[in-house]
């Protein structure tokens, strides 16, 4: 698989939920992994699902995952500005194999 | 638990030299793996080195090198810089060899290079 898709940009208000999308690309893939890249700084591992599950939660953070449709998604409740980060999602064969990243942005 | 140290944090060379990236894993990691970051081309996967030995590689050409040492510690090489090497190198350590994927990566803040 070449590309892991990602929308490039969300835009949310402080206090309502972020949904970031992915597809990715191979149905083998094992695990799928969502990072945060803030400016200036490496990736921060958020969370990662392994392909047999549906979900994850993890306090704030749920993961949904679709294996028919190849759809991977992250919501984030109850957003707050510290939140506005780069999201990338990844999807593992062999390597890590990172989609373009989500910018998302945060307003009060 | 300290995390990945990636030093030096900024390097800028110029086109024909090398330069060496150093990256210290977290404490009992002994998985160690290098990506590129570009705006082009985002993040594109170098190598990964496991108890000294590289056990994987991604399509980079031959100038691009590295090595892991004993201690987990890996430095990366870039030979004859070219100014499309210009980006942010992130090293990515795991407790294990990453395998099917189970070993997570922890990355660092990365080296930003510049090729002038």
């Amino acid at each position: 698989g070449e590309d892991v898709e990602q929308s490039l940009f969300l835009s949310v208000r402080e206090g309502d939920s972020s949904v970031i999308n992915c597809t990715y690309t191979d149905s083998s893939s094992t695990y799928l992994y969502w990072y945060k890249q803030e400016p200036g700084a490496g990736l921060q591992l958020l969370t990662y699902i392994f392909s047999n599950m549906d979900m994850k939660q993890d306090q704030r953070l749920t993961v949904l995952l679709n294996k028919k449709d190849k759809h991977l998604s992250l919501r984030i409740a109850d957003t707050q500005t510290g939140d506005s980060a780069i999201y990338f999602c990844a999807e593992w064969w062999g390597k890590l194999q990172f989609g373009a990243g989500t910018q998302v942005v945060v307003t009060p | 638990k300290a995390g990945v140290t990636q030093t030096p944090r900024y390097l800028i060379k110029t086109r024909g030299q090398q330069v060496t990236l150093s990256c210290s894993p977290i404490s009992g990691h002994r998985s160690v793996s290098w990506y590129q970051q570009t705006p082009g081309q985002g993040l594109q996967f170098l190598f990964e080195y496991f108890s000294e030995t590289q056990r994987n590689k991604g399509n980079f050409p031959g100038r691009f090198s590295g090595r892991q040492f004993s201690n987990s510690r890996s430095e990366m090489n870039v030979s004859t810089l070219e100014l499309g090497d210009s980006a942010l190198y992130l090293c990515a350590s795991s407790l294990d060899w990453t395998g099917q994927g189970q070993s997570p990566l922890h990355f660092g803040n990365g080296t930003r290079l510049t090729v002038t």
